[in-house]
This record gives structure tokens, sequence and C-alpha cells, in this order.
């Protein structure tokens, strides 16, 4: 089993949509978590940061689950802009604060 | 603020030739410091760690290698490239203590 698993899309929608990625992971001792934005051919992005149950930055919402290892991504009122690869991230812990990336959604908002 | 660059951007090696690719942090100091590669279509691998000049952690064994020279810089090395080596190579910074990362633009490195 992956440490990180995301669905690799890729989600179409029309703009203005909500959308939901989700991402599971396996290691419970993940204390912290990321979503990053990868646009093609890029480095990441770091969009936002999750340590407790959520955090909310304007259009976007994250949810973490730990119970049942689990962390979503909602973007409401989609823009074109929004268009590119979501990657999951987990704090796999030990020395150097490792990250453990998921291999991404891709998301396409269309007109 | 903090600024990271890597070079160069784009690199074209024939298989056994040598590597060397080298980011730099500018505007923070004692960093840890990341390697990762992102082959076509895959996710990004933790190659080598670093939280301090000449530590240099292993994550993937491969012919790849690195070191710290300084406390803002990391160099990412090889003596004979490989195909499989082909990828685009991410640093990234964090500060001590913290598992936020940024990365640099990255080096897109194709071995023929």
């Amino acid at each position: 089993r992956k440490e990180v698993e995301q669905d690799p899309g890729p989600f179409n929608v029309p703009e203005g949509a909500t959308v939901a990625f989700n991402c599971t992971y396996s290691n419970s001792a993940s204390q912290s978590f990321f979503w990053y934005r990868q646009d093609c051919r890029k480095e990441p992005k770091l969009l936002m940061s999750v340590y407790s149950s959520g955090n909310e930055d304007g259009r976007f919402t994250a949810q973490l689950n730990r119970a049942s290892q689990y962390i979503s991504l909602l973007i409401r009122d989609s823009k074109l802009s929004d268009s590119a690869t979501y990657l999951c991230v987990a704090n796999t812990g030990g020395g150097g604060n490792k990250l453990t990336f998921g291999t991404g959604t891709q998301l396409k908002v269309e007109l | 603020s903090q600024t990271i660059h890597q070079w160069p951007a784009t690199l074209v090696q024939p298989v056994g030739s040598p590597l060397s690719l080298e980011c730099t942090v500018e505007g923070t100091s004692n960093p840890n410091l990341y390697w990762y590669r992102q082959a076509a279509g895959r996710g990004l691998q933790l190659l080598f760690y670093s939280v301090g000049i000449g530590q240099i952690s292993s994550e993937v064994p491969q012919n790849l290698s690195a070191s710290r020279p300084q406390d803002r810089q990391f160099i990412l090395s090889s003596k004979k490239l490989l195909l499989s080596d082909s990828g685009f190579y991410l640093c990234a910074w964090a500060r001590v203590g913290t598992d936020t990362q940024y990365f640099g633009p990255g080096t897109r490195l194709t071995v023929l």
C-alpha cells in the first residue's frame, strides 16, 4: 500500500464548480499534512498546511480525519487558473522532518 | 525573504557522463535541505536530505550522491549517469524544526 494515495483524475469541472479531492495516508504517526499545487513542468508550491482538524484559505478548505487517516481538499468557485495537479503530502516523521508525497490529482477547469 | 535557486534549469547528458546539480538558499540560516526526483508521470521521490554542513542522509540507494559544502549550498552528483536518472530534480528547504518545505524551480535532466 502506498504511504499517501490519491485519485489521479483528471477531474474536469466547469468554471464556478465546487470540486473535492480525497487523500488517504497509511502512517498513523503522521502529525502534519500539506496540499501543494504543481503546474505542468513547474515546481510544487505550498497551497495549505493542515495541523489540526482542518484549515481554510479563501476558496480552499482542507479537512483532516485522523480516525480514518483521510485528508480532503475542497475548492469552491473554481477558476480556470486552478487547473493544476494537487499533491497531498504527509509528514512521515523521523530525522529531517521528511515528507511523503502522493502522486497527485489533476484538475482541469473548463469554460 | 527567502529564495532558493537551482541550476542549470535544463540539462541533456549522455549515458556515462558525470553530473553536478547545484542548489543554493538565500535569506535563512541552517536550513534543512532536500533533493527529490520526479520521474515523468510519477510522484516526488526523496533522494537525500541534510540537516547541516557535511551531514547527508540517503533515502534511496543509487548511483547518485549529495554534498553540503556550505550552510546554504546543496549539491547532487553522479560519476556516471544512467538512462534511468532522467527526470525533474527538485531541491527544497525548510526552517530547522519545521516541516514546511519550499521548492526551487528544478532542473530537468535528460540522459540519452
